[in-house]
């Protein structure tokens, strides 16, 4: 079965300081990848998806950048966070297939306090 | 511009009684729609789908109906339990040309299911 994990859990940083986050996908090859953020009071925002390696697309302009480095990792990263930062970090894969696939499958997310 | 809505952002029902959660979106794009459940701190959790050419789908205590003409989609949750409780995301569905889909969120409703 397919797993996907995500890390840190939380973490609070200082502005100004730099970001990376980690998304690993157990049990599949290829998936797609993708970054949500959840602002407070606010539904999921697509912030990047990939559907290869090195292949990565932004969804909306940011602070943030996001990268590709092997099949099954997908890492977001910041050099210089900004308090409009802070939220809820969620990655989300869906099968690599022909046909049209719609339903995105969720990691734990990372919660992400920029004082 | 926010293009999933969902106008409640809480509902309170009885537990052995229907819960009815609603969502309306306007981009005529989207093709196929979603429900994710959410506990706090954690991903959500794919819940139920439809697609765009069917009015309703139903699996187990939850069916989704979806009226094109109103761009109007609900999930009914009969009969409710407690453990039903948490936040409803409603999300519509548009692929990507080189692969992959872009889910869009609406902003949550918080279900609480009481004894």
């Amino acid at each position: 079965s397919q797993t996907i994990h995500q890390w840190p859990a939380t973490l609070v940083q200082p502005v100004g300081s730099p970001l990376s986050l980690e998304c690993t996908v157990e049990g599949t090859s290829n998936p797609n990848l993708y970054w949500y953020r959840q602002a407070a009071g606010r539904g999921l925002q697509l912030l990047f998806y990939s559907v290869g390696i090195g292949q990565i697309s932004s969804e909306v302009p940011q602070n943030l950048s996001a990268s590709r480095p092997q099949d099954r990792q997908f890492i977001l990263s910041s050099k210089k966070l900004l308090l409009s930062d802070s939220g809820f970090y969620l990655c989300a894969w869906t099968p690599d297939r022909e046909a049209a696939y719609n339903e995105q499958f969720f990691g734990p997310g990372t919660r992400l306090t920029v004082l | 511009d926010q293009q999933v809505k969902q106008n409640s952002p809480s509902l309170s029902v009885q537990e052995g009684r229907i819960s009815i959660l609603n969502c309306d979106y306007t981009n005529s794009m989207f093709d196929y729609f979603l429900w994710y459940k959410k506990y706090p701190a954690e991903g959500p959790t794919f819940l139920i789908s439809i697609s765009s050419i069917k009015d309703k789908n139903e699996d187990g205590r939850f069916t989704v109906f979806l009226n094109k003409s109103a761009k109007h989609l609900s999930l009914h949750i009969v009969p409710s339990q407690p453990g039903d409780s948490a936040v409803y995301f409603c999300a519509a569905s548009r692929q990507f040309t080189g692969g992959g889909n872009k889910l869009t969120f609406g902003t949550g409703t918080q279900l609480k299911v009481e004894l």
